[in-house]
C-alpha cells in the first residue's frame, strides 16, 4: 500500500507570506495527525481529525494555523501568516480506528521562514 | 501522559544485538508502551508496542518488566540501516496521540 505523502518536501518563504502544506494518508486511514518539530527541540503533537472531524487540536500553537480534512480523506494546515519561529518540519501521521493501531508517519516538510 | 526515560545515546557493532531501555515507572494499567524510530531525513517509523506480554515481530522483541516499569527494545541483529533515534512513548488506551520525548540515539558502527 502508498504510504503517507507530504507536499512540498521543501518550502522556503518569507515571513509574512502564507504556505500550505498538504497530506495525503494511507487509504482507509480514518485517523490524520499532524505534528512539527521546531529546531533542536522535540517532536510535538498538533492535532489529530477523525475523518473530517478535528478530535484534538490542543496542540495548535495559535490561530495562524489552519488545519482542514475536507471529505476526510487528504488534509492541508495553513500556516498565515508565517513567522520565523514556524520554521521546522512538519509531519503528517494517519492511523487505522481501534486500540493500539500505529501511526504511519510520511516524511515531512521541511518549512524554513526567513 | 506518563513519562518515559530512556539514554542519551548507546553504541552498537554490526550483526550485534543490541537492547535498549526505558524506564516508565509511573505508568498506569492502560498505557500501551510503544515503540517508534527515526532515521535520518524521514519521519516517525512505527516499530513495535505492547501491554503486558512480551512481543516479537519482523523488526524486533520488546520485553516488559513483569511490574510494567520498564521495557526493553531488542534488536536481534544490528544492522547500519538500524542507525536512527528509537523513542520509548506511553500510549493511554483511549487516547489516540503520541508524546515524543527526545529518545535514545543509536549509532551502529560496521
Amino acid at each position: 500500500e502508498a504510504g503517507v505523502t507530504q507536499f512540498p518536501s521543501h518550502s522556503v518563504i518569507e515571513k509574512g507570506q502564507t504556505v500550505t502544506l498538504r497530506c495525503d494518508p494511507i487509504s482507509g486511514h480514518d485517523n490524520l495527525y499532524w505534528y512539527r518539530r521546531v529546531m533542536g527541540k522535540e517532536i510535538k503533537f498538533l492535532l489529530h481529525f477523525v475523518k473530517e472531524s478535528k478530535q484534538d487540536e490542543s496542540g495548535m500553537p495559535n490561530n495562524r494555523f489552519l488545519a482542514e480534512r475536507t471529505g476526510g480523506t487528504y488534509s492541508t494546515l495553513k500556516v498565515q501568516p508565517a513567522e520565523l519561529e514556524d520554521s521546522g518540519v512538519y509531519f503528517c501521521a494517519s492511523s487505522h480506528s481501534g486500540l493500539g493501531s500505529p501511526l504511519h508517519f510520511g516524511n515531512g516538510t521541511r518549512l524554513t521562514v526567513t | 501522559d506518563a513519562k518515559t526515560t530512556q539514554p542519551n545515546s548507546m553504541e552498537s557493532n554490526e550483526e550485534e544485538p543490541v537492547h535498549l531501555p526505558c524506564n516508565h515507572s509511573t505508568i498506569s494499567g492502560t498505557d500501551y508502551i510503544h515503540w517508534y524510530r527515526q532515521l535520518p531525513s524521514q519521519g516517525p517509523e512505527y516499530v513495535i508496542h505492547g501491554l503486558t506480554s512480551n512481543v516479537n515481530n519482523r523488526m524486533a522483541s520488546l520485553a516488559i518488566a513483569e511490574d510494567r516499569k520498564s521495557s526493553t527494545l531488542i534488536l536481534h541483529r544490528a544492522t547500519l540501516r538500524d542507525a536512527a533515534v528509537y523513542y520509548c512513548i506511553l500510549r493511554r488506551g483511549s487516547n489516540y496521540k503520541l508524546t515524543f520525548g527526545k529518545g535514545t540515539l543509536l549509532t551502529v558502527n560496521p
